[in-house]
Formats: C-alpha cells, sequence, structure tokens
C-alpha cells in the first residue's frame, strides 16, 4: 500500500530558528515524488517544494530544503530562519503510478514563537 | 494567471439535502482533483480525472457522491443525500506536467456545513 506518514501532530520553532518537519513514506513505485504543501489558517494549500525520485540533489527553494533519503524512505522538510508567518500546517505528499496519483498526510502543525 | 476558482466558498444544508460545488481549474491543466478534507486531517482524494476521463474514483462514495468533468475543463461534484458526515472543506486542485511534477494548484475550497 501506498502511504505518507507524518509522525508529528505539532512543532514550535523560535523565530529565526531552523525547524525539521518528518515525513515518511512506502511505496513499491520505482518512480515517485514527493511534495510539501503549506496550509495557514485561511485555508488555501500552497506549494512549497518538490522532490523526485530519481533525483540526485536535494530540492531546496529559498528558505525551504528537503532532506531525501531514499533508502530510509524519509522526505523531511526543512525550514530555515523561521518567520511567524510560517505557522501553518504542512501536508507532505507523494505522487506515483502512470496518472500521477497523490496521497497526502495527516499534517503538522507547526507554530512560530516570537 | 488566473487560479483554481471554486464555488460557493461556504454551504449550510440538512441532512438527506443535496449540493453541488463546481471548480474551474487553470487553464491549460490537463488533471482535476476533488479532495475532501475533515478537520484536523490532511486531503482525502475523492475523485482524479484527466481530461474528461476519470483516473481515480476509488474513495468516492459512489452512493451519495457523484462528479463530472464536461469538455475537460470545469468540473460539478455532487452529494445527494448529505449525511452529516459530510461536513468538511472540499478542495479542487488542478496540475500540469510542464516539468514533470505535476504539482498541484488548489482553490479556495468550499466548506460543507451538514446539520
Amino acid at each position: 500500500a501506498q502511504k505518507i506518514t507524518q509522525t508529528q501532530p505539532g512543532m514550535f520553532v523560535q523565530e529565526k530558528e531552523a525547524v525539521t518537519l518528518d515525513c515518511t513514506y512506502d511505496t513499491s513505485d520505482p518512480s515517485y515524488g514527493l511534495f510539501w504543501y503549506k496550509q495557514p489558517s485561511s485555508g488555501e494549500m500552497i506549494f512549497l517544494i518538490y522532490q523526485g525520485s530519481y533525483d540526485q540533489q536535494n530540492a531546496t527553494e529559498g528558505r525551504y530544503s528537503l532532506n531525501f533519503q531514499k533508502a530510509r524512505k524519509s522526505a523531511n522538510l526543512v525550514i530555515s530562519a523561521s518567520q511567524l508567518g510560517d505557522s501553518a500546517m504542512y501536508f507532505c505528499a507523494m505522487k506515483r503510478g502512470g496518472y500521477q496519483k497523490v496521497t497526502f498526510g495527516t499534517g503538522t502543525k507547526l507554530q512560530v514563537i516570537p | 494567471e488566473a487560479g483554481v476558482a471554486q464555488s460557493p466558498r461556504y454551504k449550510i444544508i440538512e441532512k438527506r439535502q443535496s449540493v453541488a460545488f463546481w471548480c474551474n481549474p487553470i487553464s491549460g491543466h490537463a488533471t482535476l482533483y476533488w479532495y475532501q478534507q475533515i478537520l484536523g486531517q490532511g486531503p482525502k482524494l475523492l475523485i482524479q480525472f484527466q481530461n474528461n476521463g476519470v483516473v481515480d474514483d476509488s474513495q468516492l462514495p459512489k452512493d451519495r457522491f457523484s462528479a463530472e468533468r464536461l469538455k475537460g475543463v470545469d468540473s460539478t461534484l455532487k452529494i445527494q443525500p448529505a449525511k452529516l458526515e459530510d461536513s468538511a472543506v472540499y478542495l479542487c486542485a488542478s496540475s500540469f506536467d510542464r516539468t514533470g511534477r505535476h504539482e498541484q494548484y488548489f482553490g479556495p475550497g468550499t466548506r460543507l456545513t451538514v446539520t
């Protein structure tokens, strides 16, 4: 079964500090992709970063980086220099298969403390 | 470029009534998704369209939910009759394979309350 696991229901981080949000996945497909989305309290889902299973380097997008460890089947999101606006729910998701079926994790609620 | 549009934004109905949600994806996006997000949970895929064909509807409660995407553009999701447990936010998303990533762009969602 294809599965995404986020074991941290909630996290706190001090403003300007870095934080790592955990995500593990399980799939038998050799080709897959991993995403992180942010969902602020307003409700919209915002795409943050993507990592393909064949990508040799870890993805980075500004203050976001993805720590991809293929053998461990983990794809942790690292947010550097946290800002108050980073307070939100964060979802890890995986796509696989020819039609790009997507499965989401249960999310981690991040709260940035001033 | 306009984003994914959804309407209505909010809907309150009584159980056993019917309701319909509308979604207009980003122009040119071939893939359209409908998700159900219950408070405190991650989005659950209800149905995925590739152009106007259904790719995955394995988690769609077909006895009460239906969806269509006529002409491969906008889409409608219907619930008939609604149950209390259908109270959730219904998210529509679309994607297009420009880079192989297929990242999804989400609409603002429709918050449904069934009383």
